[in-house]
């Protein structure tokens, strides 16, 4: 079965530095998303991403993110200057032209 | 406006039982409302769905009520099983027809099945 893959599984970094997290999304998909869980809370929407730009985001998608789509299949999301309060579980996901979403199993970013 | 409650926080069912979560949302835009499994370390995985057409659909075990008047729709598992023990997410979203989904999600529901 597809599967979206997210790498690094666990990251650690230091307060202000830049952090990008990969994912690989599902090979025919067309809807590219990021979320992300703080611990003990519920999964919160960041990003969708659509025909290469940003079709929605919330108001957590601040000038510190940004999110890239390099070639035909990783789709990125980089931190500028990571805050304390970025430390979360960040889920990527993508779908068809549906509404049956698959997320990933999450990069857990610790800013210490 | 875009809150979706969902309660209990938390859920004891013994084997064979059954376990049911609740939702309620604000929206009545949303016409999408999904519910996700998730385990630990695990990213959520859809479970079942339902637009608000339909009052109830049924996969397996798994069951959603949908009450439109209320604005509530809940999850039902018939027969749960230790390993339906997970954390369960209820999600509601505008269809956006052949744009990308914003799920709103609440604030989960950690179900233990005990044997």
């Amino acid at each position: 079965e597809p599967e979206v893959t997210q790498t690094p599984s666990h990251q650690v970094t230091q307060m202000g530095q830049e952090v990008i997290l990969r994912c690989v999304p599902i090979s025919n998909h067309l809807y590219f998303y990021w979320y992300r869980q703080i611990l003990g809370q519920k999964v919160e929407f960041l990003v969708s991403f659509y025909n290469n730009e940003i079709s929605e985001k919330s108001e957590i998608f601040d000038d510190q993110f940004s999110v890239e789509r390099p070639d035909g299949s990783n789709f990125t999301l980089k931190i500028r200057s990571t805050k304390l309060e970025d430390s979360a579980m960040y889920f990527c996901a993508s779908g068809a032209s549906g509404n049956t979403i698959y997320f990933g199993e999450g990069s857990w970013l610790t800013v210490v | 406006q875009q809150q979706v409650k969902q309660s209990p926080q938390s859920l004891i069912v013994q084997k064979g039982g059954i376990s049911i979560i609740n939702c309620a949302y604000e929206n009545t835009a949303f016409d999408y409302f999904p519910w996700y499994q998730q385990f630990p370390g695990k990213g959520p995985a859809l479970l079942i769905a339902i637009r608000p057409d339909v009052s109830e659909k049924k996969e397996g075990r798994f069951t959603i009520s949908f009450n439109k008047s209320a604005k509530q729709f809940s999850l039902h598992i018939m027969d749960s099983q230790p390993g339906d023990s997970a954390t369960y997410f209820c999600a509601a979203s505008i269809d956006p027809g052949a744009g990308s989904y914003q799920l709103t999600f609440g604030k989960g529901t950690k179900l233990s099945v005990i044997p």
